[in-house]
């Protein structure tokens, strides 16, 4: 089973931020969040991980919160082909990193 | 810099028939997993490979088995196929997991229908 959870849905108007959130209440104090997204008909694609220490790349930032019992992946200013399905995992290293992959949250960027 | 990419994209095949799907890694990856995203779902786990070996198995029935060749390239055979393996099925690559935390790179996949 799939170590988070996610709302099913969100939208978010062009331009805007869109905070989506994560729990991981069960997650160990060395297992990384992972957040990948699958724009429709592609493959996921990898957008950012972290452990305890907030990250930001050119895609997205991460903010995890103290506890690092849950996470929210900012898209600072949301463009259309930001739509797509977000993905927060985190890892089984025990198990040879497999992602298990839940629903994720559909979010729909809308002018 | 080649990404992952997963041959064919498409393709139709009839129930008890046997498939083979291919992928070749990113350039520098050498380890290979395999999904099966049903429709609507999100991707199932169903094994990984490094060193030309099996390493981690989802719960997939022994219908599916794969293969690792020496420049790493990996296929994945599905036999005697069932309506319920029409699924987009995705290969990712990595580095091995024990050289640290190595996102997946996952390629665009192949469209299995059966009927």
């Amino acid at each position: 089973d799939a170590k988070t959870t996610q709302p099913p849905s969100m939208d978010c108007a062009e331009g805007r931020a869109a905070n989506l959130p994560c729990n991981h209440s069960t997650i160990s104090g060395n297992e990384y969040v992972y957040w990948y997204r699958q724009i429709h008909s592609q493959g996921p694609q990898y957008i950012i991980h972290g452990l305890k220490n907030n990250e930001t790349n050119e895609m997205a930032s991460l903010i995890i919160t103290e506890d690092r019992k849950s996470s929210t992946l900012i898209l600072p200013h949301a463009t259309l082909r930001d739509t797509a399905v977000y993905y927060c995992i985190v890892p089984d290293y025990n198990q040879g990193g497999k992602l298990i992959f839940g629903q994720g949250t559909e979010l729909s960027v809308k002018p | 810099d080649a990404g992952v990419t997963q041959s064919p994209t498409h393709l139709i095949k009839t129930r008890g028939q046997q498939v083979t799907l291919r992928c070749s890694p990113k350039s520098g990856h050498d380890t290979v997993s395999w999904y099966q995203q049903a429709l609507g779902q999100g991707p199932q786990f169903i094994f990984q490979y490094y060193e030309e070996e099996e390493r981690q198995r989802g719960n997939f029935p022994d219908r599916f088995s794969g293969h690792q060749f020496p420049n790493y390239s990996s296929e994945l055979n599905v036999n005697a196929l069932l309506l319920g393996d029409s699924a987009l099925y995705l290969c990712a690559s990595s580095l091995p997991a024990g050289t640290g935390y190595s996102p997946l790179h996952f390629g665009n996949g192949t469209r299995l229908t059966v009927t």
